[in-house]
This record gives structure tokens, sequence and C-alpha cells, in this order.
């Protein structure tokens, strides 16, 4: 089977960097992406891995270290409208294209 | 423009009802999902297909039934041996090649009960 930890909340001041970590088990690996949900919204895609080392996107990171099954999205010059749920998500590399999803983080940017 | 149309927003079931919701993408994409979403909670994978006419059960299948007769259109029933199907219910798709990991959602249907 798949899993995916992620914490379940984070608080971070406006103009501040904060980090996002997931670890993660699977009979097969892909690649690993990220996605943000305003609440009562849809995911919107962010970043995505699929091989070790950082992505930069604007103010949005994501890094992966594949050995270490561990990834994690950066985001940087917090703004309020950063405040919303963000979820990491792997693809295994059977013969379907499965997505697993974490259970998601929080994050509130508080002034 | 391109992207996922799901219908209705709102939905209402009564007790011992089948509800369809629908998922139509014109994004020329090959695989399509469901997933189930309850407050505060992360996404569950109902149904997925990568082609037309075939399709996987996902960890939650149970009490749920898919078709893919063409491939922008994946319907998702929800049958009366649903027992708790009051949730938030989204549709994504994802394309072929380097992008794969990459799906685009729509904007979700809320299904509860009457």
């Amino acid at each position: 089977g798949q899993s995916l930890e992620q914490p379940s909340e984070v608080t971070a001041v406006e103009g501040a960097i904060v980090q996002i970590n997931c670890t993660y088990q699977t009979s097969g690996f892909y690649g690993l992406s990220w996605y943000q949900q305003h609440d009562g919204g849809a995911p919107t895609f962010l970043s995505y891995n699929a091989l070790d080392g950082l992505e930069e996107t604007g103010r949005f990171s994501s890094f992966l270290s594949r050995s270490d099954s561990y990834g994690y999205l950066l985001l940087q010059e917090l703004q309020m409208k950063d405040s919303a749920s963000y979820f990491c998500a792997v693809l295994n590399s059977g013969g379907y294209q499965k997505v697993t999803f974490g259970t998601g983080t929080k994050l509130q940017v508080i002034p | 423009d391109g992207g996922i149309t799901q219908s209705p927003k709102y939905l209402f079931r009564k007790e011992g009802q089948n509800v369809t919701l629908s998922c139509e993408q014109n994004l020329n994409h090959d695989a399509m999902y469901w997933y189930r979403q309850d407050p505060g909670q992360g996404l569950r994978l109902i149904y997925y297909s990568q082609i037309v006419n075939d399709f996987q059960k996902g960890d939650i299948a149970e009490g749920y039934s898919v078709s893919r007769e063409k491939k922008e259109s994946f319907p998702l029933t929800v049958t009366s041996a649903q027992k708790n199907p009051t949730a938030f219910y989204l549709c994504a798709s994802s394309p072929e090649g380097l992008a794969k990991n990459i799906q685009y959602f729509g904007a979700g249907t809320r299904l509860s009960v009457l």
C-alpha cells in the first residue's frame, strides 16, 4: 500500500518563509506533486518533482529526496492569500496511473 | 475555455436513492479520477480510469459505480449501498507523458442526504 504523512497544521507570519514536509511509503514511485486548496474550493496544482532536488516556481519551491522518501514545499514571502490546505501526492509507477494524496496541511498566515 | 465541468454543484439524495454526478472534460486527457473529501480531511480515491471502457477501483469504491464510454465523460453514481454519502466529490483528469502527476480538478459537487 501507499501512505503519506504531513503535519496537520502550520501557522506562519506574513512575509516569512514556511516549509511543509511530506514523507511517503509506496510500493512504486513515479513522482511527488503538491496541491493547494482554499476552503470550499478545488485543489490546484503547484509543483512536481520526479527527480531529486529543488524545483522553483515563483514564491513556491518543492524539494524531493527519493532515497529518504521525503519531500517538502517551501513558501516564501508569505501572503495572507496563502492561507489554505496543502497536499502532497504520489503517483505510483505501476501499470495504472493511481495517485495517492496525503492528509493535508492547513496553513494559517497571520499578520 | 478548456477545463473540467462538474454538475450539479449541490445535490441532495433521499434514502434508498441512486444519484449520478456528472464530470466532463475538454482537455483531451486520457486519465480521469473521482475523489471523495470529508470535512477537514484529505482526498480519497473512489475510482480511476486510464482509457475509455476501462476503470479501476480506488481505495473506497464500495457503494459507488462509474462508466467511461467516452474519453471526455466519467460519471459517478452514488448507490443506495453507500450509507454515508455526505461529502464533497471531486473529479480530476491528467494527461499522459511527463506531466503524468499533474491533475486538473473540477469545482466539485457537494452531496447531502435528506
